[in-house]
């Protein structure tokens, strides 16, 4: 069964600062992997995803990610974090093209002046 | 870009009550729909998955006798949580799928249901 793993359930990064959010997946088959943001009370709306082809995929607002096969990993940086940044972000993945998405537990980004 | 909306967006009930709460894609058809609920400071459990015209298929754990799910039309999937209790009180987000992979699913804004 594939899972998701979100290491750290809150990052506090400075205004212009590095974000970084890691996430790990287990899969038996190459998956396709998705990273979502949810401001409060709200839907979740696609940042980015990587289904075939090149690895580092560029997302909205700034944000990427990087498909590391060989580290299960697809973590997600934005080189300078802005105020408007702060949100709960949830990486998730689906082993193939028709099965229902599975969501790490998220990882809330906090913002500081 | 694929809209999908929820119905109401907030909603109050009393104990033993029943809710109903809609789920629209806006601008698209979507052949499949999914329902998950969201609680505090967690991640999304998905409770079902339902396919136009046919049952929905429920996750384990999930009631389906309690969440009923109905999904009429290509664009409309009502869940309806049936004698509300409190521990049902949860944030619950449908999820749209236009018929391609993953990568086209669209979410909801989302209802925050409240059973006193």
């Amino acid at each position: 069964a594939q899972s998701v793993t979100q290491l750290g359930s809150h990052v506090s990064v400075s205004e212009g600062a590095l974000v970084l959010l890691r996430c790990n997946y287990s899969s038996s088959v190459p998956p396709y992997l998705f990273w979502y943001v949810q401001y409060p009370n709200q839907g979740l709306q696609l940042l980015l995803k990587y289904t075939t082809g090149a690895t580092l995929v560029k997302g909205i607002n700034g944000f990427e990610a990087e498909f590391k096969k060989s580290e299960t990993s697809f973590h997600l940086t934005k080189p300078s974090a802005h105020m408007s940044d702060a949100a709960e972000y949830f990486c998730a993945v689906s082993p193939s093209g028709n099965t229902p998405l599975v969501f790490g537990k998220g990882t809330r980004l906090s913002v500081i002046a | 870009g694929a809209v999908v909306s929820q119905h109401p967006s907030r909603v109050i009930c009393k104990s033993g009550t029943s809710v109903k709460i809609e789920c629209r894609s806006l601008d698209f058809q979507a052949t499949t729909m999914f329902w998950y609920r969201q609680f505090p400071k967690k991640s999304l459990m998905l409770m079902a998955t339902s396919n136009e015209g046919s049952k929905a298929t429920y996750e384990q754990g999930v009631e389906k006798d309690k969440f009923l799910i109905n999904h009429a039309s290509l664009t409309l999937s009502t869940l309806t949580v049936t004698s509300a209790h409190p521990e049902d009180s949860s944030f619950y987000i449908c999820s749209a799928r236009e018929g391609g992979g993953p990568e086209t699913q669209y979410f909801g804004p989302g209802t925050r249901l409240l059973v006193l």
